[in-house]
């Protein structure tokens, strides 16, 4: 079985500042994990992924996420935080067997100016 | 476009009629996958193709739905007797077999009234 658990279904960020977007996982399997950003009124589009390569993962627009074994962790990180980046954001997971995306509940982001 | 397409992009209809999704993948992408998004339930896996297999139909919630993909190639989502919980934003992804990438199309907002 596959979960995966966002803390945080708000994060608000100052423009400049660090973001950071808490992605817990589980599966009994090794995973593939992928974060997606979803624009308003938008479709999905894949930030980024990891499939058991490099554990630091780095993505488009700046993003990435370090893949941590020990603490069943996917966070994703941006040095600075750019208004265009005000989205939700998805954490997911699948495995070999069952490629099926399971998506945590979802961060939207906001940016202050 | 190259792009996964979708339509329509907003359907209407009234409690108990038959509705109809069409997605149309990227081309060559024998992997395709139906998941719906919606407020109370958050983005969930409904069914999977993968060329010539039978199906991954595990995540569908009712026998109300069903897909089909004729030639290996455009998919139909139907749901039949539609109710006022099936409302939801419904999304198509596509992929290359052996490769997890999925690209999501902008998705159909069903709504039951």
């Amino acid at each position: 079985a596959q979960s995966v658990t966002q803390l945080g279904s708000h994060v608000s960020v100052s423009e400049g500042a660090l973001v950071l977007l808490r992605c817990n996982y589980s599966s009994s399997v090794p995973p593939y994990l992928f974060w997606y950003v979803q624009y308003p009124n938008q479709g999905l589009q894949l930030l980024l992924k990891y499939t058991s390569a490099a554990t630091l993962v780095k993505g488009i627009n700046g993003f990435e996420a370090e893949f941590k074994k020990s603490e069943t962790s996917f966070h994703l990180t941006k040095p600075s935080a750019h208004m265009s980046d005000a989205a939700e954001y998805f954490c997911a997971v699948s495995s070999a067997g069952r490629r099926a995306l399971t998506f945590g509940s979802g961060t939207r982001l906001q940016v202050q100016p | 476009g190259a792009g996964v397409s979708q339509s329509p992009s907003n359907k209407v209809t009234e409690k108990g009629k038959d509705v109809e999704l069409r997605c149309d993948p990227i081309s060559g992408h024998t992997a395709l996958y139906w998941y719906r998004q919606s407020l109370g339930q958050g983005l969930e896996f409904l069914i999977y193709f993968q060329g010539n297999s039978a199906p991954d139909k595990s995540g569908l919630p009712s026998d109300r739905f069903s897909a089909e993909r004729t030639g290996g190639s455009v998919s139909t989502l139907t749901i039949q007797r539609t109710q006022q919980e099936d409302s939801a934003v419904y999304l198509c992804a596509t992929g290359l077999a052996g490769v997890d990438e999925q690209f999501f199309g902008p998705g159909t907002r069903l709504t039951v009234l």
